[in-house]
């Protein structure tokens, strides 16, 4: 089954640099486009960032834009986010999901997650 | 951007209720509309997609509809698995939005 497995939050000093992973298994991983979402303690849900089922095409929130950048390895079925330039206000759970196939297809768009990896911008 | 606006941000029922949620998109989006339950610490969960179409396995008083600019989720029946908070997220134009989320709470 589908099984995705978020690593490298922790805690870092604003202005520092993180960068997270997500571990895909069960499912053609070069067919489907990625997201990142995450969720600020006590806080909604907000989409971050997405990447096309090739690399070729991202999109980013304007929270993130120019800090943040979401790539990946399809050869490793592994889903990257670096971040940059830290803020307290980037603290939050970091969930990837599985996005619409590589022919745009949404029916399984965002029905699986991980379960999400903790960034903490804190000094 | 497209503005998603849910409401209410949060509301108590009792169990057997009937609500309903809101969204309303600041453009239009078709049917490009999923909704979503999350319970405390928990991995949100897809529930509706493209506006009205239930997914596996979820209870069939779960119910979406709409298109266009508004677009409602109805819980009929509430049960005690029900309270939680949910999300409605438009996947029509990057970036895509989620809603601000209604906690819907026990009476």
């Amino acid at each position: 089954q589908v099984h995705l497995v978020e690593s490298g939050g922790g805690v870092v000093q604003p202005g520092r640099s993180l960068r997270l992973s997500c571990a895909a298994s069960g499912f053609t991983f070069s067919n489907h486009a990625m997201h990142w979402v995450r969720q600020a303690p006590g806080k909604g849900l907000e989409w971050m960032a997405v990447i096309s089922y090739d690399g070729i095409n991202t999109y980013y929130a304007d929270s993130v834009k120019g800090r943040f950048t979401i790539s990946r390895d399809n050869s490793k079925n592994t889903l990257y986010l670096q971040m940059n330039g830290l803020k307290p206000e980037d603290t939050a759970v970091y969930y990837c999901a599985r996005g619409q196939t590589y022919n745009g297809n949404y029916l399984r768009c965002f029905q699986h997650w991980g379960q999400g990896t903790l960034v903490t911008a804190s000094s | 951007d497209i503005q998603m606006t849910q409401s209410p941000s949060a509301m108590s029922a009792s169990v057997g209720d009937s609500v309903t949620i809101t969204c309303r998109a600041s453009q239009g989006i078709s049917n490009y509309l999923a909704w979503f339950q999350q319970k405390p610490g928990k991995v949100p969960k897809r529930l509706i997609y493209a506006a009205s179409n239930l997914e596996s396995g979820v209870p069939s008083r779960f119910i979406g509809s709409g298109s266009g600019t508004e677009f409602t989720l109805t819980i009929s029946s509430l049960q005690p698995e029900d309270f939680a908070t949910y999300y409605c997220l438009q996947h029509d134009a990057y970036p895509w939005t989620f809603g601000q989320g209604t906690k819907v709470e026990i009476k």
